[in-house]
């Protein structure tokens, strides 16, 4: 299946700070989409994004999909924007990347 | 339904019970997925169905688990023969088209089944 790496693993911002997340892929996608997995395990939809930029208030994500990879921008982070962000991926079948970690400290 | 619903939310198994985790996808959905995802580990793809049709169950870890999805709608996730490593949340999602066409698929999840097996 296609592998799907996030980076960075772990981040920690105060808050009002901006950051990027960023989701390589290793192949051609047809699917991509963010998450946001809240602290009850449930995964939100943030993004259904294979090409292009779309924009949600605060965030925006970006994906070049001929570059094989998908940046997710979070701007004025807040407490609540804190837990695991996850990327995923796929052409046949989606795969999920291992997650970036946010911590927004106030 | 509006969402995609799992059953039961929590789920105790003694070493060596069997085990039937159900999903509910979204009326009309053509994709479903299952997934396993270990504490502090994103999640891992288990099985997809297209319709009735199992077409990709690479991601089963063993011969213990089984899915089926037999009228194209409700599956159900089951592990026979429980181990302290099945302990873990099942994700089920389903998306309207399959994750080939190149518009639809948008997954959507469910809260999970937590599996605990003692």
């Amino acid at each position: 299946g296609i592998q799907v790496e996030q980076s960075p693993p772990d981040l920690i911002l105060q808050e009002g700070a901006n950051s990027t997340l960023r989701c390589n892929f290793s192949d051609s996608v047809n699917n991509l989409q963010w998450f946001h997995q809240n602290p009850w395990g449930q995964l939100i939809n943030l993004f259904y994004i294979p090409s292009g930029t779309k924009q949600n208030g605060r965030l925006s994500a970006t994906t070049v999909a001929t570059e094989r990879y998908s940046l997710l921008y979070i701007s004025s982070s807040q407490t609540t924007d804190s837990g695991v962000y996850f990327c995923e991926a796929g052409a046949n079948n989606l795969f999920f990347g291992t997650g970036t970690r946010l911590t927004v400290i106030p | 339904g509006a969402g995609v619903s799992q059953s039961p939310r929590y789920k105790v198994a003694k070493r060596g019970q069997d085990v039937a985790l159900r999903c509910d996808p979204i009326s009309g959905h053509v994709s479903l997925f299952w997934y396993q995802q270990a504490l502090g580990q994103g999640p891992e793809f288990l099985t997809y169905f297209q319709n009735e049709a199992q077409l990709d169950k690479s991601g089963l870890p063993s011969d213990r688990f089984f899915a089926e999805r037999p009228e194209g709608s409700v599956s159900t996730l089951k592990i026979q023969r429980t181990q302290q490593e099945d302990s873990a949340v099942y994700l089920c999602a389903s998306s309207l088209e399959a994750p080939a066409r190149a518009w639809a698929t948008e997954a959507f999840f469910g809260q999970g089944t937590r599996l605990t097996v003692v």
